[in-house]
């Protein structure tokens, strides 16, 4: 069983369009949680940290549901340039040490 | 500009040689890691150092070796034991303190083909 599981995709929406991506884990001890947005043969880049409480940032919105293992990602009103692959990071003790989700392709459309 | 830059960006090889991947920051991070990513998948964690003179092993360190001299540099040997030695390859660095997390910085990544 894959510690972070997200289903790959691709997401096509059209521009304006509202998409959520959910993301399980495995580990109960994991303490941080975080979406990080990789563009097509680039590096990752951290979008956002994921809180208990939830939290927004402009577009975006992150939750974290302890009890289900499962975080999710709403993007709303999507634009061109959100065109990208979304991985849901899970971090796995206090060594700063992360696992990766195979991520979720995002493609949004004119 | 403070960042983490890798060169090559794109690296060619033949079987059988080893290849060292280069990977310095001058962002006076504590800690370092290589990751490996192949299409369709998660990065996995190769090796990390927290500390000069010390590394640790991460999930597929077999067929790799690290080391860490300076703070400022990390670089990864792929030797020919790597069996699938073809990927991209990420340099990542973060501050460190018990109990906190800190964002991971990513470098521009290294494609290495191997034939």
């Amino acid at each position: 069983r894959k510690e972070v599981e997200q289903d790959p995709g691709p997401f096509n929406v059209p521009e304006g369009a509202t998409v959520a991506f959910n993301c399980t884990y495995s580990n109960s001890a994991s303490q941080s949680f975080f979406w990080y947005r990789q563009d097509c043969r680039k590096e990752p880049k951290l979008l956002m940290s994921v809180y208990s409480s939830g939290n927004e940032d402009g577009r975006f919105t992150a939750q974290l549901n302890r009890a289900s293992q499962y975080i999710s990602l709403l993007i709303r009103d999507s634009k061109l340039s959100d065109s990208a692959t979304y991985l849901c990071v899970v971090e796995y003790n206090a060594g700063n040490m992360l696992t990766f989700g195979g991520g979720t392709r995002l493609m949004v459309k004119p | 500009d403070g960042g983490i830059t890798q060169s090559p960006k794109y690296l060619f090889r033949k079987e059988g040689q080893n290849v060292t991947l280069s990977c310095e920051q001058n962002l006076n991070h504590d800690a370092m890691y290589w990751y490996r990513q192949d299409p369709g998948q998660g990065l996995r964690l190769i090796y990390y150092s927290q500390i000069v003179n010390d590394f640790q092993k991460g999930d597929i360190a077999e067929g790799y070796s690290v080391s860490r001299e300076k703070k400022e540099s990390f670089p990864l040997t792929v030797t020919s034991a790597q069996k699938n030695p073809t990927a991209f390859y990420l340099c990542a660095s973060s501050k460190l303190s018990a109990g906190d997390y800190y964002e991971q910085y990513f470098g521009p990544g290294t494609r290495l083909t191997v034939t």
